[in-house]
């Protein structure tokens, strides 16, 4: 199936800073999403890409999808506290509903 | 979105025995889904369970271990078999949305000891 390299694992910021997490896959993806899990919350839905060199913003988010389709990012402009939580990206096969998560971007916002 | 609700919450069982968890939703959905996640690490989905067919198995998950019923269109259930302190995790129940995404229950926090 589908593999994903998410870094990195961790990343402290102080309040204000931005933040990027970063996703690489070594095959072309059909889709990319993007997932925010508070701490000891669930996995809630932000976004998802499909379309080649594809960016989408959510006020403070901005998510981005590779020319080739192999990698994609995500930046948070100037964290708040409220952004604190593990981010993970996920993949699925083209056609495929089933999702390979990426190991995860735990976030540490230091106020 | 869906809201799904997960039963139990958590539960902490004695090795051998077998949890039955619930999975609802509060709307008819074609996919639904169950991932182990253990604490500090990432989702791993164990299988997909659709409405009358058998569930599909990710590799490393067996339906001796983790039987799966989806009777209809809002429910579903995961029973972890003979549990093992190895089994300790959370369940979580997600459902595909009809655009790829997936919306997550609660979970199930599991300590078997």
């Amino acid at each position: 199936g589908q593999q994903v390299m998410q870094i990195p694992q961790y990343q402290h910021v102080q309040e204000g800073e931005d933040f990027t997490t970063y996703c690489n896959s070594s095959t072309t993806l059909s889709n990319i999403q993007w997932y925010k899990q508070r701490p000891g919350g669930h996995p809630v839905f932000l976004i998802q890409l499909v379309k080649s060199g594809e960016v989408k913003k959510q006020k403070r988010l901005t998510f981005q999808f590779g020319e080739a389709k192999k990698n994609s990012s995500l930046h948070i402009t100037a964290t708040q506290t409220t952004d604190v939580g593990t981010y993970f990206c996920a993949v699925s096969g083209a056609g495929s509903y089933q999702l390979t998560f990426g190991k995860g971007t735990k976030l540490s916002v230091i106020p | 979105s869906a809201v799904i609700s997960q039963k139990p919450s958590r539960d902490i069982c004695q090795r051998g025995t077998s949890l039955t968890i619930q999975c609802q939703v509060d709307s008819q959905v074609t996919m639904m889904f169950w991932y182990r996640q253990q604490p500090g690490q990432s989702l791993t989905l164990i299988a997909t369970a659709n409405q009358g067919s058998e569930a599909t198995y990710e590799s490393g998950f067996v339906i001796d271990k983790f039987p799966i019923s989806r009777p209809n269109l809002t429910f579903s259930t995961l029973t972890v078999s003979n549990m093992s302190p190895e089994d300790s995790s959370i369940y979580l129940c997600s459902v595909e949305s009809g655009s790829y995404e997936q919306y997550f229950g609660p979970g199930t926090r599991l300590t078997v000891t």
